[in-house]
């Protein structure tokens, strides 16, 4: 199974800050590579697919990118809305599988 | 609009068995495959089963294989799950998820559904 690790595992930031989280994979992935972000007590919802694209509504401080085996995901200007934990996600290779997740918070 | 509803979770004793559901509106049904997604209590998410859009294609995580059983019927615009040989570890809520591309994309999932095993 190829292992995906996600740094920071938590974030404290201020509203209005730059915030990014990195995903590593184990191995080569491409670009396939989706960004999920979960509230408390919610669902996870698709952010970003296919490493950098946006899905459809998701605001546009929200970016992605990266290939390979090294990911980027960027909040441009953090808002209190944002706090959630975010996974990363390859499917590349059955089974697919997440990164162990970043809790963001408000500092 | 999309929606995907799960119901069928519960308590169950280790060893009994589940069967989960997960009504699908909003979307052409039979188009999509379909995934069922867990998460154990303060986790995170572990990908458990997908179908293909016909249920011709199926597949299933090492930590559930023979044990779980993943279905769909296109006229009733269900997916299913059936969890036998229930474990302690098995304890988690579980989502139904749309894949957006037949490539496990995951754009729309259920509310989810709380299974507890435990004695």
């Amino acid at each position: 199974d190829i292992q995906m690790t996600q740094s920071p595992s938590s974030l404290s930031a201020s509203v209005g800050d730059r915030v990014t989280i990195t995903c590593q994979a184990s191995q080569d992935i491409s670009n396939y590579l989706n960004w999920y972000q979960q509230k408390p007590g919610k669902a996870p919802k698709l952010l970003i697919y296919d490493a950098s694209n946006l899905e459809t509504g998701v605001p546009s401080r929200f970016s992605g990118s990266g290939s390979g085996t090294d990911f980027t995901f960027t909040i441009s200007s953090l808002q209190p809305e944002d706090i959630a934990t975010y996974y990363c996600q390859q499917y590349d290779n059955l089974p697919p599988t997440f990164g162990q997740g970043t809790k963001l918070e408000i500092k | 609009q999309v929606q995907l509803v799960e119901s069928g979770g519960g308590l169950v004793k280790p060893g009994g068995s589940l069967r989960l559901s997960c009504a699908a509106s909003g979307f052409t049904f039979s188009d999509y495959y379909m995934s069922w997604i867990r998460q154990a209590p303060g986790k995170g998410l572990e990908w458990v089963s997908y179908i293909s859009s016909s249920g011709s294609t199926i597949y299933y995580a090492d930590s559930v294989k023979g044990r779980f059983t993943i279905s769909r019927d296109n006229a009733k615009n269900s997916l299913y799950l059936q969890m036998n040989s229930l474990r302690a570890e098995d304890t988690a809520v579980y989502y139904c998820a749309r894949d957006l591309s037949s490539g496990c994309q995951f754009d729309y999932w259920g509310q989810g559904t709380l299974v507890t095993v435990s004695s």
